[in-house]
């Protein structure tokens, strides 16, 4: 099986722009998980969907948003983007039970 | 949701067993431990995870004590590979909903040659 796939792998944008970032999970995985990670601060959750369904919402602000499609593919969308949001974003994709993350390799964005 | 306690680093000579521990007193009965580890640059990958009985695959062991409160990765021959940021974290393992779980910072381990 393919493992989870992120694109882009690097991303630069400026202040204030918009950013979509997409994730593909493993086939069958109808969980996907989204997590910023940034230097000292460990993996924060951003958010879970799960059959196209936002099921849990961490502590960010409305700015950082998602959806997941009826294939299970899922994207994040952050809006007037700000320098502190430069950082490494990672997916990961269960089958929704009690089976491990499988996370993928992120998407690292740079705000200038 | 349960929070977890690490080192935030531990050193390991290259062969020798690699024992990180963590502290998760506050983890509640249908709680599992999971570990994850993370080499630089990639996203975190699954080791091994368990409820109450010790558990063991490819990768590594896992010990949990009969309370619950803490548990003990092990890495049985440890080698330079192996040195990654490690990450214990606890969640519901059923159906119906994903908490939100976040990793902390982990136990940095460094394998000595």
């Amino acid at each position: 099986k393919a493992g989870v796939t992120q694109t882009p792998r690097y991303l630069i944008k400026t202040r204030g722009q918009q950013v979509t970032l997409s994730c593909s999970p493993i086939s069958g995985h109808r969980s996907v998980s989204w997590y910023q990670q940034t230097p000292g601060q460990g993996l924060q959750f951003l958010f879970e969907y799960f059959s196209e369904t936002q099921r849990n919402k961490g502590n960010f602000p409305g700015r950082f948003s998602g959806r997941q499609f009826s294939n299970s593919r899922s994207e994040m969308n952050v809006s007037t983007l700000e320098l502190g949001d430069s950082a490494l974003y990672l997916c990961a994709s269960s089958d929704g039970g009690g089976q491990p993350q499988h996370f993928g390799d992120g998407t690292r964005l740079s705000i200038l | 949701d349960a929070k977890t306690t690490q080192p935030t680093s531990m050193d390991c000579a290259e062969g020798r067993a690699a024992n990180l521990p963590c502290n998760h007193s506050t983890i509640s009965g249908n709680e599992y431990v999971y570990w994850y580890r993370q080499i630089h640059s990639q996203g975190p990958q699954y080791i091994i995870h368990g409820l109450k009985n010790n558990e063991t695959n490819e990768m590594a062991s896992l010990i949990i004590t009969e309370d619950r409160k803490s548990s003990t990765l092990i890495l049985p021959h440890a080698t330079l590979r192996d040195t990654a940021v490690y990450y214990c974290i606890v969640r519901v393992g059923n159906s119906g909903g994903y908490q939100k779980v976040t990793f902390g910072i982990g136990t940095k381990l460094q394998v000595i040659p």
